[in-house]
């Protein structure tokens, strides 16, 4: 256990559905990362956040996907309008900015879409 | 663009020494991580290097070659516990985001 947390850990949900993940991160990191993953291939950055800013967004990154951290400690992102290549692990982790600033990953959500 | 290079597979005997290999070429370069990854379960942190050698860190150890864009994950006394997947990841500008390979699934058979 890194002290990151994410929930749900499971996902299903059905083409065209909205779904919402959470993330707390370790209490002192004030960085923040999502990261999506599929089988056989390494974790895909997503979007970043320092504090409650988000400041930097992946271009890979569609319309349907937005990110929130608004008190500059939990973070959600938001898959709107769910479609089957979204099927994935959602990676979240959290670095505190000094030294080696080595990130920290949650456990993940295991997202399906049927 | 961005490019990590890493075997797919590799396979070796308990007890045994393993060298994963890491080959990348990136925009720019602010430090070379490696990461475990069991199946099923999130990456962990495992070494990080920035200026050029190695990095020795108990039975792991890891190299760095800046001017060659190659990096490597040395995995002494091999242990069953240490099937998994090796990610090795590049920082590549500022202090934030890494960009992945695509992971190195090693299996460690009896």
């Amino acid at each position: 256990d890194t002290g990151v947390s994410q929930d749900p850990r499971h996902k299903i949900t059905k083409r065209g559905q909205n779904v919402t993940f959470r993330c707390d991160p370790i209490s002192e990191h004030n960085r923040l990362y999502w990261y999506r993953q599929t089988l056989g291939q390494g974790p895909e950055f997503l979007t970043y956040f320092q504090n409650e800013a988000q400041l930097e967004k992946s271009r890979l990154l569609s319309d349907r996907f937005s990110a929130e951290r608004p008190k500059g400690s939990f973070s959600t992102l938001e898959i709107q309008r769910t479609e089957q290549g979204d099927s994935a692990m959602y990676l979240c982790a959290s670095s505190s900015g000094v030294g080696y600033n080595e990130q920290f990953f949650g456990p993940g959500t295991r997202l399906t879409v049927l | 663009g961005q490019n990590i290079d890493q075997p797919t597979e590799m396979t070796a005997t308990e007890g045994a020494i393993v060298q994963i290999n890491c080959t990348y070429q990136t925009s720019g370069f602010n430090g070379l991580f490696w990461y475990q990854q069991h199946a099923g379960e999130a990456p962990t942190f495992l070494s990080y290097n920035v200026l050029d050698g190695l990095e020795e860190k108990g039975r792991f150890s890891s190299f760095l070659s800046r001017s060659k864009g190659y990096s490597y994950l040395l995995l002494k006394e091999l242990q069953m516990k240490d099937s998994a997947s090796y990610l090795c990841a590049v920082r590549d500008k500022g202090y934030s985001t890494l960009t992945f390979g695509k992971g190195t699934m090693l299996l460690v058979s009896p």
